[in-house]
C-alpha cells in the first residue's frame, strides 16, 4: 500500500520560504506523476503543481512564479519551495500521486498545516 | 482555463435520502479527466470516480457518477451516516489540474 508523508515547519515567517518535503513508502517515485495540493482553512482545493520523477515540472499560473517543486528519487521524497510567502498561503498542504497518466490523484498525504505569521 | 461550478454550495438531506450534486465546467471537457473526490473533516480528499462515471476501488455502489460535456452529476442513492461530508469534482486540461469549489452535504 502506498504512503505519503508530508513533513516540514508549521510555522513560517511572511516574506519568507515555506519548505515541505513528502515521502512516498510502499512503492517507487518512479514512473509517476506527484502534485502538492493546498487547502486553507476553511476553503476548497488548489492545485500547486507536479513533478514527474524525471524532474520535468508544471505549476499553477497562479503560483508559478513563486513555487519550485523538485524530486529527489533516491530518497523516494519530492519536495515544495514556496518564497515569499503571506498570509494568505495559510493551509493544509497535501501531497498526492497521479494515478499513471489517469489524470486523477489516487494517494494523499495526510496533509501538514502551514501557517504563515510573524 | 476551464473553471469548474459545483451547485449546489449546501445540500441538506436526511439518512436514506437520495443525493444529487452537480460540476459544471466552462467549457467542454473529456468525461476520462473528470473525478470526484470525498473530503471529511480532518481527513484528506478520498477518491471516488474517475472517468466521470468509474467507482475507483473500495467504493459502495450507491455511488454514481455520469454526464458529458459541461454536465456531470455525482449521485448517492441512500445516504448513509458516513456520507455527510463535501464533495469535490476534478478536471485534469491543458496539463493543469482544477477543482470545483465543492458541495457540502450535511444532516437535515
Amino acid at each position: 500500500q502506498v504512503q505519503l508523508q508530508e513533513s516540514g515547519p508549521g510555522l513560517v515567517k511572511p516574506s519568507e520560504t515555506l519548505s515541505l518535503t513528502c515521502t512516498v513508502s510502499g512503492g517507487s517515485i518512479s514512473g509517476f506523476y506527484w502534485s502538492w495540493i493546498r487547502q486553507p482553512p476553511g476553503k476548497g482545493l488548489e492545485w500547486i503543481g507536479y513533478i514527474y520523477y524525471s524532474g520535468s515540472t508544471n505549476y499553477n499560473p497562479s503560483l508559478k512564479s513563486r513555487v519550485i517543486i523538485s524530486v529527489d528519487t533516491s530518497k523516494n521524497q519530492f519536495s515544495l519551495r514556496l518564497n515569499s510567502v503571506t498570509a494568505a498561503d495559510t493551509a493544509v498542504y497535501y501531497c498526492a500521486r497521479e494515478a499513471g497518466s489517469k489524470y486523477y490523484f489516487d494517494y494523499w498525504g495526510q496533509g501538514d498545516l502551514v501557517t504563515v505569521s510573524s | 482555463e476551464i473553471v469548474l461550478t459545483q451547485s449546489p454550495g449546501t445540500l441538506s438531506l436526511s439518512p436514506g435520502e437520495r443525493a444529487t450534486l452537480s460540476c459544471r465546467a466552462s467549457q467542454s471537457v473529456s468525461s476520462s479527466y473528470l473525478a470526484w473526490y470525498q473530503q471529511k473533516p480532518g481527513q484528506a480528499p478520498r477518491l471516488l470516480i474517475c472517468g466521470a462515471s468509474s467507482r475507483a476501488t473500495g467504493i459502495p455502489d450507491r455511488f454514481s457518477g455520469s454526464g458529458s460535456g459541461t454536465d456531470f452529476t455525482l449521485t448517492i442513492s441512500r445516504l448513509e451516516p458516513e456520507d455527510f461530508a463535501v464533495y469535490y469534482c476534478q478536471h485534469f486540461g491543458n496539463s493543469l489540474f482544477t477543482f470545483g469549489p465543492g458541495t457540502k452535504v450535511d444532516i437535515k
